[in-house]
């Protein structure tokens, strides 16, 4: 079992719609989230992060979080073709320590 | 406030030469993790360190090394090239608080003939 999952898509959605990306992890202790989103060619950059259980928003960004199920996702409002981009979910085992370990990326493609 | 810049951007080395790849973090950031990126293997971090120690290592050989400087300017070194060591080199940088939120620099995209 991979220790963070991500379905590698692609997943494909029209303009203007909500993109639904998921991902678990196995380990219960995990502290902390993240989503990063990759263009082709160039480096992963932070898009959200969450802590605690529930939502939280920015912008058109939602990123959940349920630890219970070990389960973390990132809502995309009014997709553009702009986000097109393969979306890395990572997680941070300790406390203090900057160890991510990243899912394989699911790619979102934007359908204009 | 300037982000996260690595030198070289793009390097060509043969197999069983070694590397030095080099990382300066958002000022006042005194973190810096390396992370190495491949098709096959994804994202897969290297080290961590912070005021000049490594705090944290992960699951690669020795060959792979690095070390931070006291301005925390960080370079990682590879000795006796692979062809499987072919990959994006990402530095991130991350400020002290708990929060661990790290921003990634550009990248050295090295490739071993």
């Amino acid at each position: 079992q991979k220790e963070v999952e991500q379905n590698s898509g692609p997943l494909s959605v029209p303009e203007g719609a909500i993109a639904s990306l998921n991902c678990t992890y196995s380990d219960r202790g995990s502290q902390s989230f993240f989503w990063y989103r990759q263009y082709s060619g160039k480096s992963p950059e932070l898009i959200m992060s969450i802590y605690s259980n529930g939502d939280k928003e920015d912008g058109r960004f939602t990123a959940q979080l349920n630890k219970a199920s070990q389960y973390v996702s990132l809502l995309i409002r009014d997709s553009q073709p702009s986000d097109s981009a393969t979306y890395l979910c990572a997680v941070n085992r300790y406390t203090g320590r900057r160890a991510l370990t990243f899912g394989s990326g699911t790619r979102l493609q934007v359908q204009p | 406030k300037a982000g996260v810049t690595q030198t070289p951007r793009y390097l060509i080395k043969t197999r069983g030469q070694q590397v030095t790849l080099s990382c300066s973090p958002i000022s006042g950031h005194r973190s810096v993790s390396w992370y190495q990126q491949t098709p096959g293997q994804g994202l897969q971090f290297l080290f961590e360190y912070f005021s000049e120690t490594q705090r944290n290592k992960g699951n690669f050989p020795g060959r792979f090394s690095g070390r931070q400087f006291s301005n925390s300017r960080s370079e990682m070194n590879v000795s006796t090239l692979e062809l499987g060591d072919s990959a994006l080199y990402l530095c991130a940088s991350s400020d002290a608080g708990s929060y661990n939120e790290q921003f990634f620099g550009p990248g050295t995209r090295l490739t071993v003939l």
